[in-house]
C-alpha cells in the first residue's frame, strides 16, 4: 500500500534559516504528492503537489519541493525561514490513480526562533 | 480559491449524546467529500468518503454506525457521531474537490476542521 514517512516529528530553524522537512514516499511511484500546511485549529492548506509534471515543484510562500525517484523523496524546503512559517507540514499521497483519496504522513511540527 | 466550510467548529457535548457536523462547499459543487479525524499531535486518518446521494464509503476499522454520514446535496456532507463517548474526542475535518474540475488534479480544499470534546 502507498505510504509517506515523515522523518523528525520537530524541526526548529531560526528565522532566516534553511528549512528542510523530509518526505519519503514508499517504493512504487504514487501518482501525485503533496505537501501541505496546518495553522494551529485550522485546516489544511495546499503549499505544493507533484504531478509529474516537473521534478522541481514551486509552491507558495516560498516553498518548494523536489522529487526524486532515485532516493523516494520529497523533500519541502525554504531557502529562508520566517516567523510566520511556524506550523504543521504534512506530506501526503494519493494511493492510486482515479482518487482523490490522501494519505498523510505522521506531520512535522516547525518551530522557529528570532 | 474555492472554499470549504465546517459548522461548529468546537462543541462540547456530554457522553451518550449525538453530534452533527456539517462540512459544506461555499462556492462550488462537490459530488465527493472526505472526512479526516486527528488526534492531538497526529496525523490526519481518513475516516470515510462521502457519495452525494449515495452511501459512504468507510475505512477499515470505521463504525459506520457509529459515524454518521450523509451527503444529500452538490454542497453539504454531514457527520453525525451517535452515542459520542470520551474516547471519540478529536478533531474533525473535511475535504472537498470541485466537481467542475477535469481530471483528478489531486486539489483537495479542506474545511476548517470541527473540535469535539466528549465529556
Amino acid at each position: 500500500a502507498q505510504s509517506v514517512t515523515q522523518l523528525g516529528s520537530h524541526v526548529s530553524v531560526s528565522e532566516g534559516a534553511l528549512v528542510l522537512l523530509r518526505c519519503n514516499y514508499s517504493s512504487s511511484v504514487p501518482p501525485y504528492l503533496f505537501w501541505y500546511v496546518q495553522y494551529p485549529n485550522q485546516g489544511l492548506q495546499l503549499l505544493l503537489k507533484y504531478t509529474s509534471a516537473a521534478t522541481l515543484v514551486k509552491g507558495i510562500n516560498g516553498f518548494e519541493a523536489e522529487f526524486k525517484k532515485s532516493e523516494t523523496s520529497f523533500h519541502l524546503t525554504k531557502p529562508s525561514a520566517h516567523m510566520s512559517d511556524a506550523a504543521e507540514y504534512f506530506c501526503a499521497v494519493t494511493p492510486s490513480y482515479n482518487t482523490d483519496k490522501l494519505i498523510f504522513g505522521t506531520g512535522t511540527r516547525l518551530q522557529v526562533f528570532p | 480559491g474555492a472554499v470549504v466550510s465546517q459548522h461548529p467548529s468546537w462543541v462540547i457535548c456530554k457522553s451518550g449524546t449525538s453530534v452533527k457536523i456539517e462540512c459544506r462547499s461555499l462556492d462550488f459543487q462537490a459530488t465527493t467529500m472526505f472526512w479526516y479525524r486527528q488526534f492531538p499531535k497526529q496525523s490526519l486518518m481518513l475516516m470515510a468518503t462521502s457519495n452525494e446521494g449515495s452511501k459512504a464509503t468507510y475505512e477499515q476499522g470505521v463504525e459506520k454506525d457509529k459515524f454518521l454520514i450523509n451527503h444529500a446535496s452538490l454542497t453539504l456532507s454531514t457527520l453525525t457521531v451517535t452515542s459520542a463517548h470520551p474516547e471519540d474526542s478529536s478533531f474533525y475535518i473535511c475535504s472537498a474537490r470541485d466537481s467542475g474540475t477535469r481530471g483528478l488534479t489531486g486539489e483537495l480544499f479542506f474545511g476548517e476542521g470541527s473540535r469535539l470534546t466528549v465529556l
